[in-house]
C-alpha cells in the first residue's frame, strides 16, 4: 500500500538555524509524484513543490531545498537560515493512481515546525 | 481574488443532524476534492470529482455524500452526523484530475464539531 511517513511530529529550532524535515514513502507505482505543502497557523494549505519519480535532481528555491533519493525512498525538505515566518505544519504527499485513471494524494501526518526568535 | 470559498468557517452540530458544507471555486477548475484533517493522520480524501456530473469515493467516504451539478460548486453532506466526524474539512480543486500536473488549491477549511 502507498504510505508516507513523516517521523518528526514536531521540530523546534532557533531562528537562523538550518532545519531538515524528513519524508519517507512507500509506493508500488513505477511513476509517481511527490509534493510538499505548508500549512501556516492561519490554516490554509499552500503548495510548495512537486517532483516526479524520474527527476532525482535536487531543487533549490531561495532558502528552501529538496533532496529526492529513490534509493532510500526519501524526499527531504531543508530550510536554510530559518525565519519565524517559516513556522507552520509541513506535509509531504505522494500521488497514487486510482481506478479509471484518477489520482489521489496520500498524505503524511505532517511535521510541526516551530521557529523561535 | 480567485480561489476557493468554504462555508461555514466553523460549526457545532448535534449528533444525528444533517449538515452540508459548502464549497465554491471561481478558477474554472475541473477537479474538486474534499479532505478531512485529523491530528496525527494528515489529510484523508473523502470524495472527489474529476469534472461536473461525476464523483468518486476517496479513502474515507462512509457517512458522506457529494454532488457536482456544475463546475463551481462541490457541497459535502453529512446525512446523520456522528462524533467521529468531528474534524477540519478542506475543499480543494485542481485544473485537471491529473494532480501531478496541476497542484491542489485549498480553501480555508471548515472546523466541524459533532457533539
Amino acid at each position: 500500500a502507498q504510505k508516507v511517513t513523516q517521523a518528526q511530529t514536531e521540530i523546534s529550532v532557533v531562528e537562523k538555524e538550518d532545519v531538515t524535515l524528513d519524508c519517507v514513502y512507500e509506493t508500488r507505482d513505477t511513476t509517481y509524484y511527490l509534493f510538499w505543502y505548508k500549512q501556516p497557523p492561519s490554516g490554509e494549505l499552500v503548495f510548495l513543490i512537486r517532483r516526479n519519480s524520474f527527476d532525482e535532481q535536487n531543487e533549490i528555491s531561495g532558502r528552501y531545498s529538496w533532496n529526492f533519493q529513490k534509493s532510500t525512498s526519501s524526499f527531504n525538505f531543508t530550510i536554510t537560515a530559518s525565519q519565524v515566518v517559516d513556522s507552520a505544519v509541513y506535509f509531504c504527499a505522494l500521488s497514487e493512481a486510482l481506478r479509471d485513471s484518477n489520482y489521489q494524494l496520500i498524505w503524511g501526518a505532517g511535521t510541526k515546525l516551530i521557529i523561535k526568535p | 481574488i480567485a480561489g476557493i470559498t468554504q462555508a461555514p468557517t466553523s460549526q457545532i452540530l448535534a449528533a444525528g443532524r444533517r449538515m452540508t458544507l459548502r464549497c465554491t471555486q471561481d478558477m474554472r477548475h475541473n477537479a474538486m476534492y474534499w479532505y478531512r484533517q485529523d491530528l496525527g493522520l494528515g489529510l484523508r480524501l473523502i470524495h472527489y470529482s474529476n469534472t461536473a456530473g461525476t464523483t468518486g469515493k476517496g479513502e474515507v467516504p462512509d457517512g458522506y455524500s457529494v454532488s457536482r451539478a456544475n463546475t463551481d460548486d462541490f457541497p459535502l453532506t453529512l446525512a446523520s452526523a456522528v462524533p467521529s466526524q468531528t474534524s477540519v474539512y478542506f475543499c480543494a480543486s485542481s485544473a485537471t484530475a491529473l494532480i501531478q500536473n496541476s497542484p491542489l488549491h485549498f480553501g480555508n477549511g471548515t472546523r466541524l464539531t459533532v457533539t
